[in-house]
């Protein structure tokens, strides 16, 4: 079975430009979740969706922050503009219902 | 306040033997669920076992086994026979309130395991 899937792997980018993370949950999981893992703050829940739709954005650092999920299985971590203490590594994880959530490979993000 | 707590930063065991990783939690919660993950060095996070806060027995998964203390709120994970390849950051996690439709995660600030041949 594959797994969740997230793109790109590495991404280095410029302060003040536009960084869209993407995931695919695994097939027939109906929540998704994203995360970010830095040294500082560990980590740390930034949103997630049941059925598509966002419960709990409490995470989210800041307005240039933004989270979609347009369909079961797709969904985008944006920053706009992002900027260098948004480098940290993007976990996507998806779960079916209260089962045990399974991780992608993460994102390893660097704003320089 | 922390939900979970990893006092341990980073341990060293022998290979083939037993090591024991603390986590502690704080709910006011009856009914909640309690998840160690695997992280290698390779970043990847691995789900590894999962204790609900009812059952009766401890979770057991392979070399891994959940020393599950209710009373202390207390869920410490017990890996046997140490293997090189268990060399990573442990982190515990937990979730509240699992009969509700609420799955987020709380987790801990981890644990790394160095298994030494």
């Amino acid at each position: 079975d594959a797994g969740v899937i997230q793109s790109p792997r590495h991404e280095v980018t410029e302060m003040g430009q536009e960084v869209t993370l993407r995931c695919k949950p695994i097939s027939g999981h109906n929540s998704l979740f994203w995360y970010r893992q830095t040294m500082m703050r560990g980590l740390e829940l930034l949103i997630y969706f049941n059925n598509n739709v966002p419960i709990d954005d409490s995470g989210m650092p800041e307005d240039r922050f933004s989270a979609k999920m347009p369909n079961a299985s797709f969904s985008t971590l944006k920053i706009q503009p992002s900027e260098p203490r948004d480098s940290a590594v993007y976990f996507c994880a998806s779960s079916h219902s209260n089962q045990p959530q399974h991780f992608g490979d993460g994102t390893r993000l660097s704003i320089l | 306040a922390q939900k979970i707590t990893q006092t341990q930063p980073g341990m060293f065991v022998q290979e083939k033997e037993a090591v024991t990783l603390d986590c502690t939690y704080d709910t006011s919660d009856q009914s909640y669920g309690l998840f160690w993950y695997k992280q290698p060095s390779s970043g990847e996070m691995i789900f590894l076992i999962y204790q609900g806060s009812y059952d009766e027995q401890n979770a057991t998964e392979g070399r891994y086994s959940l020393n599950f203390q209710k009373a202390r709120k207390s869920a410490n994970l017990v890996i046997s026979a140490s293997q090189l390849g268990d060399s990573a950051m442990y982190f515990c996690a937990m979730r509240e309130s699992v009969f509700s439709n609420d799955y987020k995660l709380s987790f801990g600030a981890g644990t790394t395991v160095t298994v030494r041949a």
